[in-house]
């Protein structure tokens, strides 16, 4: 079975900062896919980065990156010098190759302070 | 890149009447699409998993009869909520795979907020 878990229910973060979102996650797959997604107020899910798990570096994306540790199963979101429109929830997802389905976290809501 | 629509965003219905809500990927073909569903401060919940020219499958919980699924096109997927109640007000939300390999992201349509009075 597959299983994402995201401890932090809700982050804060100075304008300008960087912080990091956790994301473990547990699948007896061998290979699949990771992901995170932004949903800000309006309700729209914004993907943000991918990692698969036979990627040797870990993935960037302008101000994200993945940092992705596979002898621990996690994959947390770095934001480096967040923005006051980065406040939003935030979910990692994962998508293995024995089903077609993709597997969400509980999300975790981050607010960057001015 | 790829977007996919959702209509309406936004409904508001009857106790005991049905409503049926779109999703399409507009400029790719998705072999797949999704369903979800969204209570407010929470996750997505999967609903069902739709392929073109097959029958849903749906997530263990979720009744069939209640909330059909046609996926009648690579570009069009329904969902339609059958005598709606006051509890099958939420958030769905729909999404559309490319492909079937691992990369293959889901694209998300804006969402239908429902609300049955």
């Amino acid at each position: 079975a597959q299983k994402i878990t995201q401890t932090q229910p809700g982050m804060f973060v100075q304008e300008k900062e960087a912080v990091t979102l956790d994301c473990t996650y547990d699948t007896s797959d061998p290979s699949y896919g990771l992901f995170w997604y932004k949903q800000p107020s309006s309700g729209e899910m914004i993907f943000l980065i991918y990692q698969g798990s036979y990627d040797q570096q870990n993935a960037t994306e302008g101000r994200y990156s993945l940092n992705f540790q596979k002898a621990r199963k996690s994959a947390n979101l770095v934001i480096s010098a967040s923005q006051l429109g980065d406040s939003a929830m935030y979910f990692c997802a994962m998508r293995g190759n024995t089903g077609n389905q993709f597997y969400f976290g509980t999300g975790t809501s981050l607010t960057v302070i001015p | 890149g790829a977007v996919v629509s959702q209509h309406p965003s936004w409904v508001i219905c009857k106790s005991g009447t049905s409503v049926k809500i779109e999703c399409r990927s507009l400029d790719f073909q998705a072999t797949t699409m999704f369903w979800y569903r969204q209570f407010p401060k929470q996750s997505l919940m999967l609903m069902a998993t739709s392929n073109e020219g097959s029958k849903a499958t749906y997530e263990q919980g979720v009744e069939k009869d209640k909330f059909l699924i046609n996926h009648a096109s690579l570009t069009l997927s329904t969902l339609t909520v059958t005598s709606a109640h006051p509890e099958d007000s939420s958030f769905y939300i729909c999404s559309a795979v490319p492909g079937t390999g691992l990369y293959n992201e889901q694209f998300f349509g804006p969402g239908t907020r429902l609300t049955v009075l």
